[in-house]
């Protein structure tokens, strides 16, 4: 079936370093691809999203790009501020469904230190 | 503003007392959708609804009732809570079509002692 998969955190880092968090799925036909983020105490916001291949979502200094090759929708950010630190997940619409259906990572908690 | 407002932001149970989650969205959006959030599983649906008197179920639809009789509004059921329901709910909104994203409401964190 259809599935997300993200790398493990927590990933911590200095403020001003680069972010890179691995988004890779698994899903038949052509899935839009999402990007949420959500602090701490509260519900999930939409940070970015793609909608076919090679679109590139962008919002806040964030990226991400649609690699149907790769099957990847890795988010990256040029230099994180601790205001950034938040759990990050990314997730799939189901095409199967009719897009009805959202299919999320994990999650990957990010801690930025000053 | 725009929001999908749920309630309560915690609840303390006990097995079995039938509780009621409400969500009310106030974006006019056709689609809502009832989501689970546990440690290290992330998100699971519960079930959705695509618009008035239509719902379906998600992934982990057992224990679990919905209704749909107006647009903006989507409540969560629990007929008979049990401790494998604490969890973190979150209910989420969004216009028909595969490019819309999700609005999600705050979330409920439910405990079912």
């Amino acid at each position: 079936g259809n599935s997300v998969t993200q790398m493990e955190g927590p990933v911590t880092l200095s403020e001003e370093a680069f972010l890179t968090i691995n988004c890779t799925y698994t899903a038949t036909g052509y899935p839009s691809l999402f990007w949420y983020v959500q602090y701490p105490g509260e519900g999930l916001q939409l940070l970015l999203k793609a909608t076919k291949a090679d679109d590139k979502g962008s919002n806040k200094g964030f990226e991400a790009t649609y690699r149907k090759e790769t099957t990847s929708f890795h988010l990256e950010k040029g230099s994180v501020q601790v205001s950034d630190s938040a759990v990050y997940f990314c997730a799939l619409s189901d095409p199967t469904g009719g897009y009805n259906k959202l299919i999320f990572g994990a999650g990957t908690r990010l801690a930025v230190h000053p | 503003e725009a929001q999908v407002t749920q309630n309560p932001r915690y609840l303390i149970t006990v097995t079995g007392k039938k509780l009621t989650v409400t969500c009310s969205q106030n974006m006019n959006h056709e689609y809502m959708s009832w989501y689970r959030q546990d440690p290290g599983l992330g998100l699971r649906q519960i079930y959705y609804s695509m618009n008035v008197e239509v719902t379906d179920k998600g992934d982990v639809p057992e224990g679990y009732k919905v209704s749909r009789k107006e647009k903006r509004n989507f409540p969560l059921i629990l007929e008979s809570p049990s401790p494998n329901q604490t969890s973190l709910y979150f209910c989420a909104s969004r216009v028909q079509g595969k490019a819309y994203g999700y609005t999600f409401g705050s979330g409920t964190r439910l405990t079912v002692v």
